[in-house]
């Protein structure tokens, strides 16, 4: 069983770049969610979905959009990349009530230059 | 604000025990997560506590005391392998997960 899939494992983008990570699921999870984990600072929410067809910000969205067409796959996009963007992306998935654990997917480096 | 804290590092013996402790204060409570992460790698599951005391599972449990905001991690028979982060989370009012920063577990032979 894949769980949960993301590509690429790592990038480096020019500033003012565009690109989408993407983030697959096949466990059939209501929510995903998509993270991002710098040095000291703990894991901060930047999107998420609780079912298909719908989004939601998190603690911090800015320069970043996300679509849920279905419930698999939650593609993250920055449509113009910034230096600050520079970390590790985790995306997870759960079945969406309080007490379930969520599955995290084997992240992303990015790297804005 | 939300806020959790717990110690930044910690070093421990092989085959010894260790505690880490989780402090919280967020705006709601819907349960305390821990997870494990090795370094490079993503976090994994290991105990949720939503009502108070000790939930045991093998050689890990965790304590929750809600009226404290407080939690801590329990390894006993401590192994190389068990060398990770570990992160404390809690869900607020929203149903969202508050992360701490994670406590960086070193164990020495």
């Amino acid at each position: 069983t894949a769980g949960i899939t993301q590509a690429p494992t790592s990038q480096i983008l020019a500033a003012g770049r565009s690109m989408t990570l993407r983030c697959t699921q096949d466990m059939r999870h209501n929510a995903m969610y998509w993270y991002r984990q710098d040095l000291g600072l703990g894991l901060r929410l930047i999107h998420y979905s609780n079912t298909a067809g719908t989004t939601g910000k998190g603690e911090v969205p800015d320069g970043y959009s996300v679509s849920r067409a279905n419930t698999d796959d939650f593609p993250l996009t920055l449509a113009s990349a910034v230096p600050s963007q520079t970390s590790v992306y985790f995306c997870a998935s759960s079945d969406g009530a309080a007490g379930d654990e969520q599955f995290f997917g084997p992240g992303t480096r990015l790297t804005v230059l | 604000g939300q806020n959790i804290d717990q110690p930044t590092e910690m070093t421990a013996t092989e085959g010894a025990i260790v505690q880490i402790n989780c402090t919280y204060q967020t705006s709601g409570f819907n349960g305390l997560f821990w997870y494990q992460q090795h370094a490079g790698e993503a976090p994994t599951f290991l105990s949720y506590n939503v009502l108070d005391g000790l939930e045991e599972k093998g050689r890990f449990s965790s304590f929750l005391s809600r009226s404290k905001g407080y939690s801590y991690l329990l390894l006993k028979e401590l192994q190389m392998k068990d060398s990770a982060s570990y992160l404390c989370a809690v869900t607020d009012s929203n149903y969202q997960l508050i992360w701490g920063a994670g406590t960086k577990l070193i164990i020495k032979p």
